[in-house]
């Protein structure tokens, strides 16, 4: 099986510009998480996509966004980007049942100046 | 809350040797703790996991065992190879069944000395 394909790779943007970043969970699987990793931070809960419905949220403001295609592919969107934003920004795939092993993707890793 | 410590931060271990890590939770309600392996350049590779209706689990050279009453988990590693020089998390669930959240720690780098 395939594992989880996140593109691009690598993204650079000036801030206040928006982005949008896909990816591509393990076939079969109905879940895709979101998470943004920093240095300082770690790994922080971004937002959680199951059949195509938000079902879980983290604390980020409300720049960062999601969606959930039919095909169970995701992006996320983040709108006026502030330096603040600079992260790797990864995506996990389940099966969707409650305590299923997440699988992550190698990332995006987003760069605002 | 949703918690999770993760130490020491730095380990280094002769080759050969074991390496421990430990963590702790603050959410009762955790009962799924996977622990990722993050190479450089890479995502996070889950490399062990454990629930709550377990103390322990082992898959060859890594081990992890969980005390819920205490609210931590351990990662043990026997036989250290260069290869296992990496970043490591543990993390936890947050809230019952049927989430998928799971709360991170801040990663553990781990350097296996030849």
């Amino acid at each position: 099986k395939a594992g989880v394909t996140q593109t691009p790779r690598y993204l650079i943007k000036t801030r206040g510009q928006q982005v949008t970043l896909s990816c591509s969970p393990i076939s079969g699987h109905r879940s895709v998480s979101w998470y943004q990793q920093t240095p300082g931070q770690g790994l922080q809960f971004l937002f959680e996509y199951f059949s195509e419905t938000q079902r879980n949220k983290g604390n980020f403001p409300g720049r960062f966004s999601g969606r959930q295609f039919s095909n169970s592919r995701s992006e996320m969107n983040v709108s006026t980007l502030e330096l603040g934003d600079s992260a790797l920004y990864l995506c996990a795939s389940s099966s969707g049942v409650g305590g299923s092993p997440l699988h992550f993707g190698n990332g995006t890793r987003l760069t605002v100046t | 809350g949703e918690n999770v410590e993760q130490h020491p931060s730095t380990l280094s271990v002769q080759e050969g040797d074991s390496a421990v890590i430990k963590c702790t939770y603050s959410d009762s309600a955790s009962n799924y703790f996977p622990w990722y392996k993050q190479e450089l350049g890479k995502g996070p590779q889950l490399i062990i996991d454990i629930r709550s209706n377990v103390g322990e689990k082992k898959d060859q050279r890594i081990a992890v065992t969980l005390n819920k009453t205490a609210k931590h988990f351990s990662l043990h590693i026997t036989e250290t190879q260069p290869e296992d020089s990496a970043v490591y998390f543990c993390a936890a669930s947050i809230g019952r069944n049927g989430n998928n959240r799971l709360a991170f720690g801040k990663g553990n780098q781990v350097v296996v000395i030849p």
